[in-house]
């Protein structure tokens, strides 16, 4: 399988834990977003990196969330100190610049803060 | 008022009918639009890809862009139950050359009958 993989799938958290998240792009791919979504709404931005810079962060990414993407290669979403507020579904999506930027998002990995 | 407006639905149809899904939007800046389907518990695939105003085919899918009403369509034909799913339409300004922020409508929950 080529497309963007994410893992773990699925993740169970007791309030106030800390939770991680990571993410390969297909590997051509130079851009990668992390998305957000909850139940019957649309996927929300996050943030974006072009290889391993970190361009833009939406203000939905509170301080106790941080992403990285070291070596421009596979990404984390780390979420601190998790909230209930936070269970969503955590969309990781890339894309590469050279070919009209089709984004393509992965599987996603549900969370569910108890 | 929310940026991009589509009918959560649900939308419940024979197998065989023509299916039509719609967006409105109100950023006049958009100008790349895109229709996901997403299965349940599964991450968003791309359908259909549009620059501007417009039609494209492509197979049983069809995707119409009218800039001038910020109206975007997706007609499906023949519709089978396979295609039960949610549909999002999304969006992007494309600043900064890149159409990496996607804004999403809710979703239309689509169910289509045997």
């Amino acid at each position: 399988d080529t497309g963007v993989s994410q893992d773990p799938r699925h993740k169970i958290t007791k309030r106030g834990q800390n939770v991680t998240f990571r993410c390969d792009p297909i590997s051509e791919h130079n851009r990668l977003y992390w998305y957000r979504q909850t139940l019957g709404q649309g996927p929300e931005f996050l943030t974006y990196f072009q290889n391993e810079a970190q361009l833009e962060k939406s203000r939905l990414l509170s301080d106790r969330f941080s992403a990285e993407r070291p070596k421009g290669s596979f990404s984390t979403l780390e979420i601190q100190r998790t909230e209930q507020g936070d269970s969503a579904m955590y969309l990781c999506a890339s894309s590469f610049s050279g070919s009209g930027n089709t984004i393509y998002f992965g599987e996603g990995s549900w969370l569910t803060v108890v | 008022q929310k940026e991009v407006e589509q009918d959560p639905g649900p939308l419940s149809v024979p197998e065989g009918a023509i299916v039509s899904l719609n967006c409105t939007y109100s950023n006049s800046a958009f100008q790349y639009f895109m229709w996901y389907r997403q299965y349940s518990r599964k991450g968003p695939e791309l359908l259909m890809y549009t620059y501007s105003s417009g039609n494209k085919e492509d197979g049983r899918f069809t995707a119409q862009v009218d800039k001038s009403s910020k109206y975007i369509s997706l007609f499906i034909r023949d519709s089978q139950p396979s295609d039960s799913a949610t549909y999002l339409c999304a969006m992007s300004d494309g600043s900064g050359g890149s159409n990496y922020k996607l804004t999403f409508g809710k979703g239309t929950l689509l169910t289509v009958n045997p």
